[in-house]
């Protein structure tokens, strides 16, 4: 068991570029989840995958961001036409099982930035 | 989403035990306490969870008040690496998928 992993782990872009990123979940794992965080805040919800149903959003996720989990396995979330705001840490996780009892297991993140 | 508040930051000596609060007064009955922490430059980690009773594991122990509205995260003995953000997290059967991070406080372990 490797944990969780997130490729790239950096990503520099020129606003209004396309971006992806990919998350690979411990294995067995069949949520997966995305969470954003910005410099000094703590992380937020963005969306989640029970196996390879995506089954909530945030409000947070415009039109402009998705996210596909094809095989139940690895994730991927795109950004189109990226804005300076969408400059974040971009964080991976997933647990086993849901429930208010479940752990759930981060990645190190992708760190976005837009110029 | 239920609420929790924390201190902005906490200071600490090595080997020295800390004690870290967080109060979350409109905790229903059914919601479970988890901690998490981050540490710099990466991904926040899970550190203990519980819902009435005290809990210990390997990493840190939690103190739950017997009305629930306040818990505390106890690290024994602080070392250089438990330097991290530190989150309390209420976790209610309506937002049962997701972890609602506050700003957490901001551990800092002098040697």
């Amino acid at each position: 068991d490797t944990g969780v992993s997130q490729d790239p782990r950096h990503k520099i872009t020129k606003r209004g570029q396309n971006v992806t990123f990919r998350c690979d979940p411990i294995s067995e794992h069949n949520r997966l989840y995305w969470y954003r965080q910005t410099l000094g805040q703590g992380p937020e919800f963005l969306t989640y995958f029970q196996n390879e149903a995506q089954l909530e959003k945030s409000r947070l996720l415009s039109d402009r961001f998705s996210a596909e989990r094809p095989k139940g396995s690895f994730s991927t979330l795109e950004i189109q036409r990226t804005e300076q705001g969408d400059s974040a840490m971009y964080l991976c996780a997933s647990s086993l099982t849901g429930g208010l009892a479940s752990q759930q297991y981060f990645g190190p993140g992708t760190r976005l930035t837009v110029t | 989403d239920a609420k929790t508040t924390q201190p902005n930051s906490m200071e600490s000596n090595e080997e020295e035990p800390v004690h870290l609060p967080c109060n979350h007064s409109t905790i229903s009955g059914t919601d479970y306490i988890h901690w998490y922490r981050q540490l710099p430059s990466q991904g926040p980690e899970y550190v203990i969870h519980g819902l009435t009773s005290n809990v210990n594991n390997r990493m840190a122990s939690l103190a739950i008040a017997e009305d629930r509205k306040s818990s505390t995260l106890i690290l024994h003995r602080a070392t250089l690496r438990d330097a991290a953000v530190y989150y309390c997290i209420l976790r209610d059967v309506v937002d049962d998928y997701k972890l609602s991070f506050g700003a957490g406080t901001t551990v800092t372990v002098r040697a």
